[in-house]
């Protein structure tokens, strides 16, 4: 699977948009942009997930550039139980395969009233 | 929305010990996932279950086991505990159709939260 790069922290103020940046200049045709965030010691929620075309949901938003090397989650309206470790993860189709999810260093989230 | 269950919640064992956790996963769910967290660092992928057959296979020592049953519940099992085993294990259910691995997402349970000492 292809590598991601986050920054690894990002201060956000209550009320505006978190924009949350992901590199992932290695990925193939066939990867798709996945998006979890844990908020602190819970299991990681899935929030959005994408292949080239932009997608939203009553989550967050998800933009992915046209070479598809790199994409940002947005969440509109951040309130304070935003605040969570976000990852970016990159993940291939393949058929049987486990389809397990690879998690790497994510951007910690603060927003702050 | 009925969750993934695990248990149990919190688990305190000594070094040597051996400790068991269960996962229950979202009705209908075929495939089981096993992650740790240390203090401090990102989930790492153990093991995965699909149909009640090991699917896939990480970062997981030998001293530690898994299966999934009949009834898709699986259990972790852990031997000779070390002080580095503690952590938090998260099991993750998902459903895929018979024979392809189609992208599901993956619903996380609420972890167990073991402790060796």
């Amino acid at each position: 699977d292809a590598k991601t790069t986050q920054p690894p922290s990002m201060d956000c103020a209550e009320g505006r948009a978190a924009n949350l940046p992901c590199n992932h200049s290695t990925i193939s045709g066939n990867e798709y942009v996945y998006w979890y965030r844990q908020i602190h010691s819970q299991g990681p929620q899935y929030i959005i997930h994408g292949l080239k075309n932009n997608e939203t949901n009553e989550m967050a938003s998800l933009i992915i550039t046209e070479d598809r090397k790199s994409s940002t989650l947005i969440l509109p309206h951040a309130t304070l139980r935003d605040t969570a470790v976000y990852y970016c993860i990159v993940r291939e189709l393949l058929y049987n395969q486990g389809g397990k999810l690879i998690f790497g260093q994510g951007t910690e989230l603060s927003v702050k009233p | 929305a009925a969750g993934v269950i695990q248990s149990p919640r919190h688990l305190i064992k000594e070094k040597r010990e051996t400790a068991t956790l269960k996962c229950y996963p979202i009705p209908r769910h075929d495939t089981v996932y096993w992650y740790q967290q240390g203090p401090g660092q990102d989930p790492q992928f153990l093991i995965s279950f699909y149909e009640k057959m090991q699917s896939d296979k990480g970062s997981i020592p030998d001293r530690f086991s898994a299966q999934q049953f009949s009834d898709y519940h699986s259990e972790l099992n852990m031997s000779s505990l070390e002080l580095g085993d503690s952590a938090l294990y998260f099991c993750a259910s998902s459903f895929h159709q018979t024979g392809r691995f189609l992208l599901r997402e993956l619903y996380f349970g609420p972890g167990t939260r073991l402790t060796v000492t």
